[in-house]
């Protein structure tokens, strides 16, 4: 299996524009979490997926962030407009269950708002 | 917010020294789990202790958990330059829906 699949790597842009972050989980994970990691606040949970469905949202920073997860293979967490805080790295992970089983890690996205 | 709380903060250490991180927690919990994070990269699961267990060992590395004093180590033995990376535990707690609370990590560096 490749792995929990992130692109792109690497992303710079300014601030104000649309980011949008791709996510491809393990085929047969049922779970999806995206979490932002800064060296200020460490790893956070922005939002967990079960089934496809948002089971919780509640580390979401603001409207500016948008998840979605239109099938079993696919997820976006989309920032619009994005700013200089927003610059983190951002993992997606996938479990097989969801109820606190091992999580898989991708490489991550490397975001940086200028 | 962060369930967990790593102990140090930050490890130096030379190969073939055995390596000590503790991990405390302030809520009940279904399990506790031990990751890994080279730089730049995802972190990588070590090993998972259910609540019901004390101790647990997995190659070079052994974890054990209190849940009286809702702490928890990891001991690396031997280790060697590829340890070097960031460690971090997470709890699933009980009413969490399965949500991973991840600490802020201990910074381990072997040195050759």
């Amino acid at each position: 299996d490749a792995g929990v699949i992130q692109s792109p790597r690497h992303e710079v842009t300014e601030m104000g524009q649309e980011v949008t972050l791709r996510c491809k989980p393990i085929s047969g994970h049922n779970s999806l979490f995206w979490y932002r990691q800064t060296m200020m606040r460490g790893l956070e949970l922005l939002i967990y997926f079960n089934n496809n469905v948002p089971i919780d949202d509640s580390g979401m920073p603001e409207d500016r962030f948008s998840a979605k997860m239109p099938n079993a293979s696919f997820s976006t967490l989309k920032i619009q407009p994005s700013e200089p805080r927003d610059s983190a790295v951002y993992f997606c992970a996938s479990s097989l269950t969801g109820g606190g089983q091992t999580q898989y890690f991708g490489p991550g996205t490397r975001l940086l708002v200028l | 917010s962060q369930q967990g709380e790593e102990d140090p903060q930050a490890l130096s250490i030379q190969e073939g020294e055995n390596a000590t991180m503790n991990c405390s927690y302030k809520t009940s919990i279904n399990n506790l789990q031990w990751y890994r994070q080279n730089s730049g990269r995802g972190l990588v699961h070590l090993i998972l202790i259910r609540s019901n267990e004390r101790e647990k060992h997995s190659g070079r590395l052994r974890v054990t958990l209190d849940t009286s004093k809702k702490s928890s180590s990891l001991l690396i033995t031997a280790s060697r330059a590829a340890d070097t990376a960031s460690y971090f535990c997470a709890t699933d707690a009980p009413d969490s829906w399965g949500k991973l609370q991840f600490g802020a990590g201990t910074q381990v560096v072997v040195t050759p």
